[in-house]
């Protein structure tokens, strides 16, 4: 079972440069966020999308850009690199936006900014 | 707004010994509660949940129990295992949101 799978793991990066992390989800899950995890603050929401073809900003959006061509696909970009943005990324998909439904998340992309 | 507090980690416990973690939250509308865990390198996946007041989630001898009175979902083990070294967290979501609101994580050790 695949579930939501993350590409690259591991990724440095130096400042101003450009990167997009992978991901996929082989449930036919209709929601998919992506979230940072950083130190002492839990993970905050960077952006979501309810289907394909739509998307929205969570709560830390500046600096990175999604898209949603198809439903198995939700990939982030970071435009410019900051070292601000070193952090764990994390991909989760979920089936509807019932609040007890269960989010399935990726095993997450370390990204280390230098 | 929304928002979740857990206790402040890491904590250590030996093996065979009782665990709380406190979790509180604030929210706006009614919430659906969440514990998830992270095991080393690995993704959160969930723990268990509570959709409404004293509901009681279980899982792999975890519990936590949704009260509204004192909005809390304490997350209780009778009896840990070096296996449940990890760190919890708990969250929150709000009907109609796509956002999960969570607190700041608990690192748990368990030592032999």
């Amino acid at each position: 079972n695949a579930g939501v799978t993350q590409t690259p793991k591991f990724q440095v990066l130096k400042t101003g440069q450009s990167m997009t992390l992978q991901c996929a989800q082989d449930m036919n899950h209709e929601y998919m966020s992506w979230y940072r995890q950083d130190p002492g603050m839990g993970l905050r929401l960077i952006h979501y999308s309810v289907g394909a073809g739509i998307t929205d900003q969570g709560e830390v959006p500046n600096g990175y850009n999604v898209s949603r061509s198809t439903t198995e696909d939700f990939p982030l970009r970071l435009l410019s690199a900051a070292p601000s943005q070193t952090s764990v990324y994390f991909c989760a998909s979920s089936y509807g936006d019932r609040a007890a439904t269960e989010a399935f998340f990726g095993q997450g992309t370390r990204l280390t900014v230098v | 707004g929304n928002s979740v507090t857990q206790m402040e980690g890491p904590v250590t416990l030996s093996e065979e010994a009782f665990l709380t973690i406190n979790c509180t939250y604030t929210a706006t509308g009614y919430p659906s509660l969440f514990w998830y865990v992270q095991y080393p390198g690995e993704g959160l996946q969930l723990l268990l949940k509570a959709t409404k007041a004293d509901d009681k989630g279980s899982n792999k001898g975890f519990e936590a129990t949704y009260r509204k009175e004192t909005t809390s979902f304490h997350l209780e083990k009778g009896s840990v295992q070096v296996s449940d070294s990890a760190v919890y967290f708990c969250a929150l979501r709000i009907q109609g949101a796509q956002k999960l609101v969570f607190g700041q994580g608990t690192r748990l050790t368990i030592n032999p």
